[in-house]
């Protein structure tokens, strides 16, 4: 069975310009997290969907930031603009139940320069 | 807001030698669940084990057992007889039992282990 998987592994864009990541949770997860790791601090929580509704989105940093899951399937968050301070790591995980153990992906590098 | 504080940025040990990592939250809850987490260099952020607060006895997984004390709010990982392969970042994490509080976890700033031959 896949894991979950996030694409693209890395990206670097320059600042201003528009970035879409993108989440397939594992099949049957209902329950999809974002989260982000800025370098040195810790990971931080960003949203969660129950199928394609928002539960959770007390950690957006701001209307920068786009999160989607049309369907229910799979999840993207958009940046627009990048800034320099969007660069780190963006996780991304799923669990099948509320409160179920969490899945996480490899992450998305960004850079941002 | 819960914190986590994961005060060790780095730790090394020996290969079969056994490792302690340190973690401690602030949480004015009675009900939550902490986890650790392992994430090796560009793989998946995996879970190795999970402690319910209400649970007195410590989790066990294999080579990796926690050292969880409610009071002082400390849940530290012991891994024994390390192996190469646990070389990765840990992540200790906190979440709370309270639906209304959301399911998102709260992470420490992680710790890197190395392991040396």
């Amino acid at each position: 069975e896949a894991g979950v998987t996030q694409f693209p592994s890395h990206s670097v864009i320059e600042k201003g310009q528009t970035v879409t990541l993108r989440c397939d949770p594992i099949s049957g997860h209902d329950n999809l997290y974002w989260y982000r790791r800025v370098m040195g601090k810790e990971i931080k929580f960003l949203l969660h969907f129950v199928k394609e509704s928002k539960q959770d989105e007390s950690g957006m940093p701001n209307n920068r930031f786009l999160a989607e899951r049309t369907g229910g399937t799979y999840s993207t968050l958009k940046v627009q603009p990048a800034e320099l301070e969007d660069s780190g790591v963006y996780f991304c995980a799923s669990s099948q139940t509320l409160g179920g153990t969490a899945f996480f992906g490899q992450g998305t590098r960004l850079t941002v320069v | 807001a819960q914190t986590v504080t994961q005060s060790q940025p780095e730790m090394s040990v020996q290969e079969a030698e056994t490792v302690t990592l340190s973690c401690t939250y602030d949480t004015s809850e009675s009900d939550y669940y902490l986890f650790w987490y392992k994430q090796p260099p560009s793989r998946q952020m995996i879970l190795v084990i999970r402690q319910e607060a209400y649970k007195q006895q410590n989790a066990t997984e294999n080579r990796f057992s926690v050292n969880f004390q409610k009071a002082a709010k400390s849940f530290s990982l012991k891994i024994s007889d390390s192996q190469l392969g646990d070389a990765a970042m840990y992540f200790c994490a906190y979440r709370s039992y309270q639906s209304n509080s959301g399911y998102a976890l709260n992470f420490g700033k992680g710790t890197s282990l190395l392991v040396t031959p």
